[in-house]
């Protein structure tokens, strides 16, 4: 089992839908972070958070640690929103990046 | 100018070949790391280095080594290539405490036949 598993691994929305990815880790964690891949290939991060909420723009991650779980949210989605999404967490010990697979999001108008 | 840029950004080249990809950062990072992608897999960390003086392997390091020239510079080298070795590759930077977020590449596309 991946120590850090995302769903969906794919996911297609209509413009303006609320998009929900989910990601769950199964080790000891100091931070998650969320990033966004354009097809380009090009990785930006998009969050970096260790409880609670943040919001930015139309994108809010939200993590739960008692429960090992984290959720991006985007609302009001826009084509431009496709790419990959990828959960990662930062190790406890050691401060390495273990990653998800990703969530490839398209989003139609 | 990006701060993190990657040399080549595409490669193809033949089983056995040596190949050295490049990675340089503006950002005054100490800490850098190559990572590479395959699909449908995460990232997945090759090597990283803390400071120049700092070399460490990461869990998939078997087939590469690194070198890491200056505080700004860290290259990846396969010294004979093979096609699984086919992938995307990231090189990423970061600061170390408390700023752990890290900055990656552009990524180079190598395909080895």
């Amino acid at each position: 089992k991946n120590e850090v598993e995302q769903s969906p691994q794919n996911l297609t929305a209509q413009e303006g839908e609320f998009i929900t990815i989910n990601c769950s880790y199964s080790v000891g964690i100091s931070a998650l972070h969320w990033l966004q891949q354009h097809p380009g290939g090009g990785i930006v991060s998009l969050f970096m958070l260790s409880s609670g909420k943040k919001k930015h723009g139309r994108l809010i991650a939200t993590i739960n640690i008692q429960e090992k779980h984290s959720s991006l949210h985007i609302t009001a989605s826009h084509p431009r929103d496709s790419a990959v999404y990828i959960c990662a967490v930062r190790l406890e010990y050691g401060n390495k990046l273990v990653f998800g697979a990703g969530t490839i999001l398209r989003v139609k108008s | 100018d990006a701060d993190v840029t990657q040399t080549p950004r595409n490669r193809i080249t033949k089983t056995g070949k040596r190949i050295m990809l490049e990675c340089s950062q503006t950002k005054g990072h100490d800490r850098m790391y190559w990572y590479r992608q395959d699909p449908g897999l995460g990232l997945r960390l090759i090597y990283y280095s803390f400071d120049v003086k700092d070399i460490n392997k990461g869990e998939i390091s078997d087939g590469y080594s690194v070198s890491r020239q200056a505080q700004a510079k860290f290259s990846l080298s396969l010294e004979s290539a093979i096609p699984n070795q086919t992938a995307l590759y990231f090189c990423a930077t970061s600061q170390g405490f408390p700023d752990y977020e890290q900055y990656f590449g552009p990524g180079t596309r190598l395909t080895v036949t």
